[in-house]
């Protein structure tokens, strides 16, 4: 089965500086890759998803790449808020996104 | 006008006794499920339901046993709670046909056996 792993778990930095996140994948035929956030105590919510067939995409101040080849995706976050905490999830599906399996999740803290 | 809604929120029991937890959506989607986050907030899905029809059971113990009596409504039922079943329970909803793999999750239910 599919194997998600997430990397770092914890992740702080100044409001203003960028933040990512990477993820990497073991089924080669995987082909959907959402990223969710989770505040505390709250639901998990999609934030931005790519497909295997685009190798990157921006909305606003957050942007996916992903590499096929090296099967890893990975988080752009740039001028960081302090509502940007949470915790962020990868998670990868060869099923038009059915059978998601998640990473392990990172904490990212936004200090003011 | 909530999308996906679960009750309980919260559920305190003892160990051995049978629990159930209901999920409903008003979004018209198709597919269901029901996804386990533990202590160290690790999320793995447990069940996944298309139009009442199971179409995925990850490992799970046959303690746990899924209901979908209609598209709308995904109830997951309990027996023999343990104390490893704590854990915040989620449920998700998507539109499979939509071409959207977006899933729409629920409020999620604190189950905590003692």
């Amino acid at each position: 089965g599919e194997n998600v792993e997430q990397h770092p778990s914890t992740l702080s930095v100044q409001e203003g500086d960028s933040a990512v996140i990477k993820c990497t994948y073991s089924d080669s035929a995987s082909n959907y890759f959402p990223w969710y956030k989770q505040e505390l105590g709250k639901r998990p919510q999609l934030i931005i998803d790519i497909r295997s067939n685009v190798g990157e995409k921006k909305d606003q101040r957050i942007a996916v790449t992903l590499n096929k080849t090296a099967k890893h995706f990975s988080l752009h976050i740039t001028e960081t808020q302090p509502e940007d905490s949470a915790v962020y999830f990868c998670a990868a599906s060869n099923n038009a996104g059915n059978m998601l399996t998640f990473g392990g999740g990172t904490r990212l803290m936004v200090k003011p | 006008d909530t999308a996906v809604s679960q009750t309980p929120k919260y559920l305190v029991t003892q160990m051995g006794n049978d629990k159930s937890i209901k999920c409903e959506q008003n979004l018209g989607h198709d597919t269901m499920y029901w996804y386990k986050q533990d202590s160290k907030k690790f999320l793995k899905i447990m069940f996944s339901y298309n139009n009442k029809e199971l179409i995925i059971n990850e490992t799970v113990p046959n303690r746990f046993s899924p209901k979908s009596p209609d598209k709308a409504h995904l109830n997951l039922h309990i027996n023999s709670l343990e104390l490893g079943d704590s854990a915040v329970y989620f449920c998700a909803s998507s539109l499979w046909t939509s071409g959207s793999y977006e899933q729409y999750f629920g409020p999620g239910t604190r189950l905590t056996v003692t």
